[in-house]
Order: C-alpha cells, then sequence, then structure tokens
C-alpha cells in the first residue's frame, strides 16, 4: 500500500552546519510532496513543498530535491540556527486530500 | 488571515462516550481533511470534505465519523471510545479539493486523552 518512509528519525548538528533529511515514497501516482515543521504543542507548518514536475526548490536556507525515478525526496537546511529545532515531516499525495506522511526526524540544533 | 481553528484544545473523556470535535478552515477554504497523530502510528488520514461531502476516507473504523457544513466548518465525532483513541486530532484546510492541488494548512490540534 501506500507508504513514506523517512530518514534518520533523529539528528543533531552543530549551529550554522546543514541538515538533510530523506523520503522514499511507494506510490508511483504520487505528485506532491509538502514539508512540515512542527514545534512542541503546536499543529504541523508547511514549510516548503514541491510537485512532481519539478527537480528542486529553493526558498531561502530551506531547499527540497526530488528524484521521480527513484521515487526519493529529500529537505535540505543550510546555515542551521537553534531556533529550526523541531519535528520534520515529509509527506506525499496524489491528487486527493489524503497525505501520506513519513514518522518525523527530530532535528536537534546545538548551539 | 484567522489560520485553522480547533477546538477545544484539550479534552479528557472516559472510555465508552462519545466526543465531537470542531474545525474552522481558513476563510475561504472549501476543503477540510481529519488526521490523528501518535506517537506510534504518526500522523494518518482520517477523512476529507468538500462541499459537505467526504470525499475519501482513510483506514478507521466506522467509530471515528465526520461532517462539513455549509460554512465549511468541520467536525468529527468518535463514538464508543476506547483508550487507543487518546491522540492529537488535527485539522487541515484547503483550498481546493485535494492536497496534491493546494497546500495543506495545519491546525494547532485538539489533544484528546481517554480514561
Amino acid at each position: 500500500g501506500e507508504n513514506v518512509e523517512q530518514h534518520p528519525s533523529t539528528l543533531s548538528v552543530q549551529e550554522g552546519d546543514s541538515a538533510v533529511i530523506k523520503c522514499t515514497y511507494s506510490d508511483s501516482a504520487s505528485n506532491y510532496f509538502p514539508w512540515y515543521k512542527q514545534e512542541l504543542g503546536k499543529g504541523p507548518q508547511l514549510i516548503i513543498d514541491i510537485r512532481s514536475n519539478v527537480g528542486e526548490k529553493k526558498d531561502q536556507r530551506i531547499a527540497v530535491t526530488l528524484n521521480k525515478t527513484a521515487k526519493h525526496f529529500s529537505l535540505h537546511i543550510t546555515e542551521t540556527q537553534p531556533e529550526d529545532s523541531a519535528v520534520y515531516f515529509c509527506a506525499a499525495s496524489t491528487n486527493t486530500g489524503k497525505l501520506i506522511f513519513g514518522q518525523g526526524t527530530t532535528l536537534q540544533v546545538k548551539p | 488571515k484567522a489560520g485553522v481553528t480547533q477546538t477545544p484544545r484539550y479534552l479528557i473523556k472516559t472510555r465508552g462516550q462519545q466526543v465531537t470535535l470542531s474545525c474552522s478552515p481558513i476563510s475561504g477554504h472549501r476543503s477540510v481533511s481529519w488526521y490523528q497523530q501518535t506517537p506510534g502510528q504518526g500522523l494518518q488520514f482520517l477523512f476529507e470534505y468538500f462541499s459537505e461531502t467526504q470525499r475519501n476516507k482513510g483506514n478507521f473504523p466506522g467509530r471515528f465519523s465526520g461532517r462539513q457544513f455549509s460554512n465549511s466548518r468541520s467536525e468529527m465525532n468518535v463514538s464508543t471510545l476506547e483508550l487507543g483513541d487518546s491522540a492529537l486530532y488535527l485539522c487541515a484546510s484547503s483550498s481546493s479539493l485535494g492536497a496534491g492541488k493546494t497546500e495543506a494548512f495545519f491546525g494547532q490540534g485538539t489533544r484528546l486523552t481517554v480514561v
């Protein structure tokens, strides 16, 4: 069935370093791939997304890449800051409202 | 522009009871989806409503139901509560049908504890 695998489950980096989170999806019909950041006690916040007709998208320190052939997509955060510490979720969707989420990555940025 | 509003924020219920959660989407958004978040299962899709009709449903038992009103506000109901229903219930709104078409924005969630 539909599945999204996310790695790593935890990631600890020094402030200023880069962080990379990787996801793999199973449904070849998936065409939309959002990334969410969830802070303690809050709902997931959309930080960036990419559609299947694009290979890469960047927004300031955040970028997402998509490899449709390999069914991989990744989140890249450069120049990490302590406020980037949170749980990050990748997700995949077809044209329905159903988002299939990865299990989440807890990112810790050490000052 | 106000975001997605979920009420109440916290609920404590007893096994066997039923509960109703409410979600007001972003103004102008017509699609509302519900998700259950637990430490063990992560974020799982419950259902999606658009124009007062359920358009998509996840793999949850019939005890979980929902509805959408003409003003796009949505409610979800869980009957005969079980301990395993304890979770954060999240609502997401989109301007059109399907997360694949437009972005989905989440509310803060309702934390349900079943004792």
